[in-house]
């Protein structure tokens, strides 16, 4: 079956901008984390929601939000870009959600920020 | 919310076993401990978990002793394609998913 899907996979902005992330989950599965990857900082956890609502929540600033639909699709927006915000932005889904659940990652969206 | 410490890097030729400890000392009843590969520009890829003693699938094995302080992944043989960062999370529920870290990169030389 079809792995997780994000899009865009590249794309570039501005600061003061504002941009939207989107993350396609593997058929089935009703929770999707959101990840923000840079070189300095590793893999940051950004928020996860399951069944529409979201369950937990990152050290991120309001700038960054999300949201889930019901069919499981899942976005993130970031507004009034800042430089630091170039980086990976990874989304993960998972059947339930739980620890002996195995995430699976898309191959991310390259968000740079001039 | 369980702390985890791995090595920052570890340096590997081909064929050889590869093993990378991870510290959680402060580990709970109810955490499961799993381990990530990831390659540059990719997402994680799920390696192996577990709870105690060893668990082993056609990847790698995982061995945590009896206090589950510490685990250990052991990649077999290794190939010039095992280069990557390996990640070691330690938690339950969907706790595991907050502590990534900075993961071991081990690189693998021919």
């Amino acid at each position: 079956k079809a792995g997780v899907t994000q899009t865009p996979r590249y794309l570039i902005k501005t600061r003061g901008q504002q941009v939207t992330l989107s993350c396609s989950p593997i058929s089935g599965h009703r929770s999707v984390s959101w990840y923000q990857q840079t070189p300095g900082q590793g893999l940051q956890f950004l928020f996860e929601y399951f069944s529409e609502t979201q369950r937990n929540k990152g050290n991120f600033p309001g700038r960054f939000s999300g949201r889930q639909f019901s069919n499981s699709r899942s976005e993130m927006n970031v507004s009034t870009l800042e430089l630091g915000d170039s980086a990976l932005y990874l989304c993960a889904s998972s059947l339930t959600g739980e620890n002996t659940g195995e995430l699976f990652f898309g191959e991310g969206s390259r968000l740079t920020v001039l | 919310l369980a702390k985890t410490t791995q090595p920052i890097s570890m340096d590997s030729y081909e064929g050889q076993e590869v093993n990378i400890t991870c510290s959680h000392n402060n580990i709970a009843t109810n955490d499961y401990i799993t381990w990530y590969q990831q390659f540059p520009s990719q997402g994680p890829r799920f390696i192996i978990q577990g709870y105690k003693t060893k668990v082993t699938n056609e990847v790698a094995s995982l061995f945590i002793p009896a206090d589950r302080k510490s685990s250990t992944l052991s990649l077999p043989r290794v190939s010039l394609s095992d280069t990557a960062v390996y990640y070691c999370l330690v938690g339950k529920s969907n706790d595991y998913k907050l502590s990534f870290g900075a993961g071991t990169t081990v690189t693998v030389r021919a």
